[in-house]
């Protein structure tokens, strides 16, 4: 079956610019993550849903990030006003009730 | 808050030798442990798992062992080829949340 799945695979913005992250997880996965990943470092967790519901957004660094999940299943990270520093892989990871995640591909962000 | 501690950072070994790579956690409440393998530019694949109520597992040439009393768990890489290339990556889980170590860049000498 498909895997997590994440568009687009790149993305260029300029500073100050909006950019909306997409993941498709798993089907049937309640589990939805959200990490950060910068060059040599670790994914760092973003924000966390079960289901439609954030449950856990302790991750998201400041109020320009915010991201959502209205059904379900498909994810969008949203960044606004976005910053140099904001540039990194951003991952998604679907988990289907056991403690397992699987990673999607990520998307490179750059802001130039 | 809680952190997990990874080493080394990066490790070359000869082909056919053996690799250990070491995380510490923080959070004595955490009960499962992941590896990951991470080649240039692609996702994070599980390579093996372990959970708090199991010292040690066993895949083929990858083990992990657990020591909840140290806070300690270890990945080892019995035979290794240059295939086993990559960056390595522990977690540790409460509840939902998975904290990732810093990675450990190994390189496998033909």
């Amino acid at each position: 079956g498909a895997g997590v799945s994440q568009t687009p695979s790149n993305k260029v913005t300029e500073k100050g610019k909006y950019v909306e992250l997409r993941c498709d997880p798993i089907s049937g996965h309640t589990a939805l993550y959200w990490y950060r990943q910068s060059l040599g470092q670790g994914p760092e967790f973003l924000i966390y849903f079960q289901g439609t519901g954030a449950a856990d957004d302790s991750g998201l660094p400041n109020d320009r990030f915010f991201a959502v999940r209205p059904e379900g299943s498909v994810s969008t990270l949203k960044i606004q006003r976005t910053e140099r520093g904001d540039s990194a892989v951003y991952l998604c990871a679907s988990g289907g009730g056991t403690d397992t995640q699987y990673f999607g591909p990520g998307t490179r962000l750059t802001v130039l | 808050g809680e952190n997990v501690e990874q080493h080394p950072s990066t490790l070359s070994v000869q082909e056919g030798d053996s690799a250990v790579i070491k995380c510490t956690y923080s959070d004595s409440a955490s009960n499962y442990f992941p590896w990951y393998k991470q080649e240039l530019g692609k996702r994070p694949q599980l390579i093996i798992d372990i959970r708090s109520n199991v010292g040690e597992k066993k895949d083929q040439r990858i083990a992990v062992t657990l020591n909840k009393t140290a806070k300690h768990f270890s990945l080892h890489i019995t035979e290794t080829q240059p295939e086993d290339s990559a960056v390595y990556f522990c977690a540790s889980q409460k509840a939902y949340k998975y904290i990732f170590g810093t990675g450990t860049r190994l390189k496998v000498l033909a």
